[in-house]
């Protein structure tokens, strides 16, 4: 893997359900994996910074995985509601600026 | 506490005019970062800062576009001579110094159309 990528581009569903995205990242040079949500016109918002191997990391209904070895992080949303509806982003990070090699974003429609 | 602010939030020029883009970061931030995310592209990077340094610039796409940022804080990001492909939204972030793995904040952005 070269280049960080996002599944799916855009994902439609309904209030109530749970749903996932997958980033896969290089995993030469990792420092960091980042997930943010941005809605438009705002600024992007920090959801979760994952370093280690095997981290978790929940905030709300929203949680992270990371898997350093295979390249990989999961972004779980349970209980969609239209408050969720965003783009979300990934990013990891390393090398000695620790600049962020983003993702093209998942955007996710929770409708009514 | 205030977060970080760009200005102006939308700049409409006319190719072959130059542009000033604004960033205020966090306060005690010593990194600054500019990304932009151009029609259908994920977010690329642009420039570093480490204080008042660029220690990496590898990001800017030509010489028409530069940074400076003076006092450790107000960062410009300038295009020279714009171009139709320079249309996208730039954003800045800022980070506190030491640990890589802190967050990086974003401001809105700025987004730039050239006609």
């Amino acid at each position: 893997i070269l280049n960080v990528e996002q599944s799916p581009q855009s994902l439609h569903v309904q209030e109530g359900d749970s749903t996932n995205f997958t980033c896969s990242f290089p995993s030469s040079n990792f420092y960091a994996l980042h997930w943010y949500r941005w809605e438009t016109a705002k600024s992007p918002e920090a959801l979760f910074v994952m370093t280690l191997n095997g981290d978790e990391k929940k905030k709300g209904r929203i949680s992270a995985t990371l898997n350093t070895k295979e390249g990989y992080s999961y972004l779980y949303i349970k209980g969609s509601q239209p408050e969720d509806s965003a783009t979300y982003l990934c990013a990891s990070s390393g090398g000695s600026n620790y600049k962020l090699t983003f993702g093209k974003g998942t955007l996710l429609t929770v409708n009514p | 506490g205030a977060g970080v602010s760009q200005s102006p939030s939308n700049k409409v020029t006319e190719k072959g005019k130059d542009v000033e883009l604004r960033c205020d970061p966090i306060s005690g931030h010593t990194a600054l970062y500019w990304y932009r995310q151009s029609l259908g592209q994920g977010l690329e990077f642009l420039i570093y800062f480490q204080g008042n340094s660029a220690p990496d610039k590898s990001g800017l796409p030509s010489d028409r576009f530069s940074a400076e940022r003076t006092g450790g804080s107000v960062s410009t990001l300038t295009i020279q001579r714009t171009q139709q492909e320079d249309s996208a939204v730039y954003l800045c972030a800022s980070r506190p110094q030491g640990r890589g793995g802190d967050t990086q904040y974003f401001g809105p952005g700025t987004r730039l159309t050239v006609l």
